[in-house]
């Protein structure tokens, strides 16, 4: 069965740091393109951020640039997303994907990352 | 970017009762479409893909059709189970973008 689970939301001040991380299993992690997909409260999913399987391509949306880094342990079967300089409007809840061909195939539950004071 | 614009914003429904859903993107971009369920809680389910191909264990009674800029997902009758959002995404231009959403709700 594939899994995918999230962890490493949390509130956190605006200008705040937090790592998000995703353990996979029921697939062999290695071959595929991995994404981060968020959805903000009342609002529609957005694509974040995608790695390719050997952390050669990365590619984000243009309003984390610079800001957000995916990188993934294939070793371990973990994806991860770090966000810095984190703003009110980065609150959301962050849903970690597998990326085949285009398509998020197989999704997680996710987890929230809410920024406020 | 391409938007997705979906209509309508709810549908309110009756078990049993056919659903049609619309999606339409400001340029063409072929069948690059797919179609996902959310539903609280769970995670996003994808449905169909390249606009018309059901996912692998999608009943039959969801079916998806158009290309270019116009879609719609069919739900043929509503299971107890069909409510919920669906949203629609394209993967015919950069960045892969998604509709907002049309909640499919009871009646």
């Amino acid at each position: 069965e594939v899994q995918l689970v999230e962890s490493g939301g949390d509130l956190v001040q605006p200008g705040g740091s937090l790592r998000l991380s995703c353990a996979v299993s029921g697939f062999t992690f290695s071959v595929y393109w991995m994404a981060w997909v968020r959805q903000a409260p009342g609002k529609g999913l957005e694509w974040v951020a995608h790695i390719k399987p050997d952390e050669s391509e990365k590619y984000y949306v243009d309003s984390v640039k610079g800001r957000f880094t995916i990188s993934r342990d294939n070793a371990k079967k973990s994806l991860y997303l770090h966000v810095d300089n984190l703003r009110a409007e980065d609150t959301a809840m962050y849903y970690c994907a597998r990326d085949n061909n285009a398509l998020f195939d197989y999704w997680g539950r996710g987890t929230l990352v809410t920024v406020s004071s | 970017e391409i938007v997705l614009t979906q209509s309508p914003g709810t549908l309110s429904l009756s078990p049993g009762e056919r659903a049609t859903l619309s999606c339409r993107a400001s340029q063409s971009v072929s069948s690059n479409l797919a179609w996902y369920q959310h539903k609280p809680g769970q995670p996003p389910r994808l449905l169909i893909y390249g606009a018309s191909t059901r996912a692998t264990g999608i009943p039959d009674r969801f079916s998806g059709g158009g290309s270019g800029t116009d879609f719609t997902l069919t739900i043929s009758r509503l299971e107890p189970e069909d409510f919920a959002l669906y949203y629609c995404q394209q993967y015919g231009g950069s960045p892969r973008t998604f509709g907002q959403g049309t909640k499919v709700e009871v009646k």
